[in-house]
């Protein structure tokens, strides 16, 4: 089946220390996306890639980072400088031109603080 | 800057009751709307989108969706809510220039028998 697989699904970080968070897709789509979710926040976008080796920041990029090195995964680094890293982060993927804006949603990681 | 506003934080209905979720975008140019549903145990799916002609659009699970151009909204609505209905509801907008989705914070939905 076609999807989009994020590992792993809890995932706890210790002061100072890095974690990657894991995405990859079979769909083929060229754009994936990194959000935070937070209660009452919504989503909130981190990173943004439309191909290959480029991404953008989205509205909330300070103290994540993100690679790009294949089309089917997007991997983003939650440092040590993002302080308040606790919460549910969403990788999401789309096809871009043929029917932009539709994203296809991972089911999650919960990132929390040790 | 592009932004969604989505004015009910919770919304309690009746199964068998309509429903009106509320959205308002900020955005310069003609935007691309989108509801997402996110259930438990089912993540986030598309309910529907619109990107120009009709007005009215038409969404899965019998939602339907109206732009109003000129009070910057995209209200979500069910003639008949069920219980399977109960979830949060984001409104999104599509920044067409920057190729990405902004989301509104959500509202969430509450079926009672």
């Amino acid at each position: 089946d076609g999807g989009i697989t994020q590992s792993p699904k809890y995932l706890f970080r210790k002061e100072g220390q890095n974690v990657t968070l894991s995405c990859e897709q079979n769909l083929n789509h060229d754009a994936m996306y990194w959000y935070r979710q937070d209660p009452g926040q919504g989503l909130r976008l981190i990173y943004y890639s439309q191909i290959v080796n480029d991404f953008q920041k989205g509205d909330i990029a300070e103290g994540y980072s993100v690679s790009r090195e294949k089309k089917e995964s997007f991997p983003l680094t939650v440092t040590s400088a993002q302080k308040n890293p606790t919460a549910f982060y969403l990788c999401a993927s789309g096809q871009g031109a043929g029917d932009w804006g539709k994203l296809f949603f991972g089911s999650g990681t919960q990132l929390s603080v040790l | 800057a592009q932004s969604v506003t989505q004015p009910d934080i919770h919304i309690t209905v009746s199964e068998g009751a309509s429903l009106e979720l509320r959205c308002n975008y900020s955005y310069g140019a003609t935007p691309y709307l989108f509801w997402y549903v996110q259930s438990p145990g089912q993540g986030l799916q598309l309910l529907l989108k619109y990107f120009s002609g009709d007005t009215l659009v038409q969404g899965i699970k019998g939602f339907e969706a109206e732009f109003k151009r000129s009070q910057s909204s995209f209200n979500l609505r069910k003639p008949s809510v069920h219980w399977s209905d109960a979830a949060e509801y984001f409104c999104a907008v599509g920044v067409t220039s920057y190729d990405k989705v902004i989301f509104g914070p959500g509202t969430s939905l509450s079926v009672i028998p």
